[in-house]
């Protein structure tokens, strides 16, 4: 079965300060991994995604993820926040045995102060 | 990439009630799936549409709360029947390209926000 724990709720960032979301997987089978942010009244968007080749995975607006299996860890990173970042981000996990099924993680609210 | 549109972007409706939410991909998909996220929170799956075979529902789903239809290869729709304002939620379109191994992305519609009164 998969499953993804995104382990904080809410993140509070300054502008310009590094941001660190965190996001666990359960997985069965060698998982794809991604990450979306959803915007206030948006729809959802990529930003990045993992499928099994570089472990160091870099996406848009500046984000990145590292896949580490021994700590089945889908981190996203980016070094400075900016305003715009303040959204709604999902870590996801897709099930490629089962139809490309997507199971969605919680999500975490980033919150960028000025 | 696909790029999906839904219809109504957001509706008022009785309780009681039947509303019909439409997918539409710019190109041919092998599955597409329907999610809902409730007020304040995450994505649930509720099922999965193969074009020609019936749709999969995942546990706490059924088909005659959401029956789907999937006629084609560019085209879904899901129906809330009986509505209650439980069910006031937005409802997702997503499309997967395809099943490969390689096929690994899903897009996502813009949702339907839906209150139910």
């Amino acid at each position: 079965a998969q499953s993804v724990t995104q382990l904080d709720s809410h993140v509070s960032v300054s502008e310009g300060t590094p941001v660190l979301l965190r996001c666990n997987y359960s997985s069965s089978y060698s998982p794809s991994l991604f990450w979306y942010v959803q915007h206030p009244n948006k729809g959802l968007q990529l930003l990045l995604k993992y499928t099994s080749a570089a472990t160091l995975v870099k996406g848009i607006n500046g984000f990145e993820a590292e896949f580490k299996k021994s700590e089945t860890s889908f981190h996203l990173t980016k070094p400075s926040a900016h305003m715009s970042d303040a959204a709604e981000y999902f870590c996801v996990v897709s099930d490629r045995r089962n139809f490309n099924k997507f199971y969605f993680g919680s999500g975490t609210k980033l919150n960028v102060k000025p | 990439s696909a790029v999906i549109s839904q219809k109504p972007s957001r509706d008022i409706c009785q309780r009681g009630t039947s509303l019909t939410i439409q997918c539409q991909v710019d190109s041919q998909v092998t599955m597409m799936f329907w999610y809902r996220q409730q007020p304040g929170q995450s994505l649930t799956l509720i099922a999965t549409a193969n074009q020609g075979s019936e749709a999969t529902y995942e546990s706490g789903f059924v088909i005659d709360k959401f029956p789907i239809s999937r006629p084609n290869l560019t085209f879904s729709t899901l129906t809330v029947s009986n509505m209650s304002p439980e069910d006031s939620s937005i409802y997702l379109c997503s499309a997967a390209p395809g099943t490969g191994p390689r096929d690994t992305e899903a897009f996502f519609g813009q949702g339907t926000r839906l209150t139910v009164v």
